[in-house]
């Protein structure tokens, strides 16, 4: 079963602050992503990646970074959070023309 | 603009009927895939057809490539299958994937 696995899994941080949210996967895939998830806008994708050492920009990528340090590991940094940044994170695991696995998501609220 | 447009964006039934899901993409793609997502919950995958005809009990999938439409049939609806239906694809020659903003489904007893 392949198994996407975010922490953590609720997190509050302070205006200003940095913050990183991880993810970990034992599917062997090349392809990484990083979603949002606010009402009315769906899911929407921040950063992805094709392997280790590579990050992209997805289609919101302002106020976030990624690192992809290895093939098992993504990393979404927000180096100064703001209260617009407050949603649900997921993350998600693939190969070309396969099926993608999620992660149960991150909550972050930035207060 | 926008890639994937799912349609309805809402709807209501009641417990025995069916209903039909539609998800509309303008570029050709690598994958297509079909997630169910209850309320602050995870993304539970249904379906992964990047082409043709799936089924898994009560559920139904089909894609058309050609006419750029996925399309999700339930039978016979239960009030255990409210909750928000997304469909996602892989734009070719992009390794990207994207989705549509869903479709809220409420099934009443």
């Amino acid at each position: 079963e392949a198994a996407v696995t975010q922490s953590p899994r609720n997190k509050v941080a302070v205006t200003g602050g940095k913050v990183t949210l991880s993810c970990n996967q034992t599917n062997n895939h090349n392809n990484m992503y990083w979603y949002r998830q606010d009402t009315g806008h769906g899911l929407r994708l921040i950063h992805y990646s094709y392997g280790a050492g590579s990050t992209e920009k997805g289609d919101i990528p302002d106020g976030y970074k990624a690192s992809r340090p290895s093939q098992e590991n993504f990393s979404l940094i927000l180096e100064l959070a703001t209260p617009s940044q407050t949603s649900v994170y997921f993350c998600a695991s693939g190969q070309a023309n396969t099926e993608v696995f999620f992660g149960k998501g991150t909550r972050l609220t930035v207060v | 603009g926008q890639q994937v447009q799912q349609s309805p964006a809402s709807l209501v039934l009641q417990e025995g009927e069916n209903a039909e899901l539609q998800c509309n993409f303008s570029t050709s793609l690598n994958s297509m895939q079909w997630f169910y997502q209850r309320p602050g919950g995870s993304l539970v995958s249904l379906f992964y057809n990047p082409s043709g005809t799936k089924h898994s009990g009560r559920l139904t999938s089909t894609t058309v490539i050609k006419e750029r439409r996925s399309s999700l049939h339930i039978s016979s609806s239960q009030t255990t299958d409210s909750g928000t239906y997304l469909c996602a694809l892989d734009p070719s020659n992009t390794n990207k994937v994207v989705f549509g903003t869903g479709t809220r489904l409420q099934v009443l007893p």
